[in-house]
């Protein structure tokens, strides 16, 4: 089955840039969609599609997909920021298609 | 606009099967598919499976087959999910999700169950 491979922790002071990346076999083939989810609440949708964003998300988060690494993009962090974020795909190549997630990454704002 | 309420948290003893609940509001129910996702205290998020509120097809993650089954009432806009043969690694928070195209864009709040002796 296809796995996606995210870093456990990013660290990043207020008003920097964060990347979290997500690692996965050709992903660029693929469309990725981002979740920020803080404690204790549900996942909200931030990215779909690599980068195109919901209404509501701020400019500043922004994604990218291209071979083998997908990266959301906070700009400016803020400490509203500080959440765990999910990468997801649909894999349609195995017997089992299915949505995927990554393992999250949490996102500490220094 | 749209809303996906979960019914209230469960606890169950092992073997046991538990039914959660997820009724829409806000949109036309039958026009978008439903995810499930469970998430253990602590860790990721785990795909459990979807299902069509129209026509009732459902895709089960290999891990649930057997022990999931989804399925809906149109006629108040609710989706269901049902898992059986319950364990202690089964204690988790299970969230329905509106599917658009590939991605979630709406979640519900969240159904914790509780599985102990």
């Amino acid at each position: 089955s296809y796995v996606l491979t995210q870093p456990p922790s990013v660290s990043v002071a207020p008003g920097k840039t964060a990347r979290i990346t997500c690692g996965g076999n050709n992903i660029g083939s693929k469309s990725v969609h981002w979740y920020q989810q803080k404690p204790g609440q549900a996942p909200v949708l931030v990215i779909y599609y690599d980068s195109d964003r919901p209404s509501g998300i701020p400019e500043r988060f922004s994604g990218s997909n291209s071979g083998n690494t997908a990266t959301l993009t906070i700009s400016r962090v803020e400490a509203g920021d500080e959440a765990d974020y999910y990468c997801q795909v649909w894999d349609s190549s195995s017997d089992h298609p299915g949505v995927v997630f990554g393992g999250g990454t949490k996102l500490t704002v220094l | 606009q749209v809303q996906l309420v979960q019914s209230g948290a469960e606890v169950k003893k092992p073997g046991a099967s538990v039914k959660v609940s997820c009724k829409a509001s806000g949109y036309t129910f039958t026009s978008y598919d439903i995810n499930w996702v469970r998430q253990a205290t602590g860790q990721g998020l785990e795909w459990m499976g979807w299902m069509n509120p129209n026509s009732g097809n459902t895709g089960y993650a290999q891990k649930f087959q057997g022990r999931v089954t989804m399925t809906r009432n149109t006629s108040i806009s609710t989706a269901y999910m049902e898992l059986s043969s319950l364990r202690s690694e089964d204690t988790a928070v299970y969230y329905c999700a509106r599917r658009e195209t590939g991605y979630s864009d709406n979640w519900g709040q969240g159904t914790l169950v509780t599985v102990s002796s």
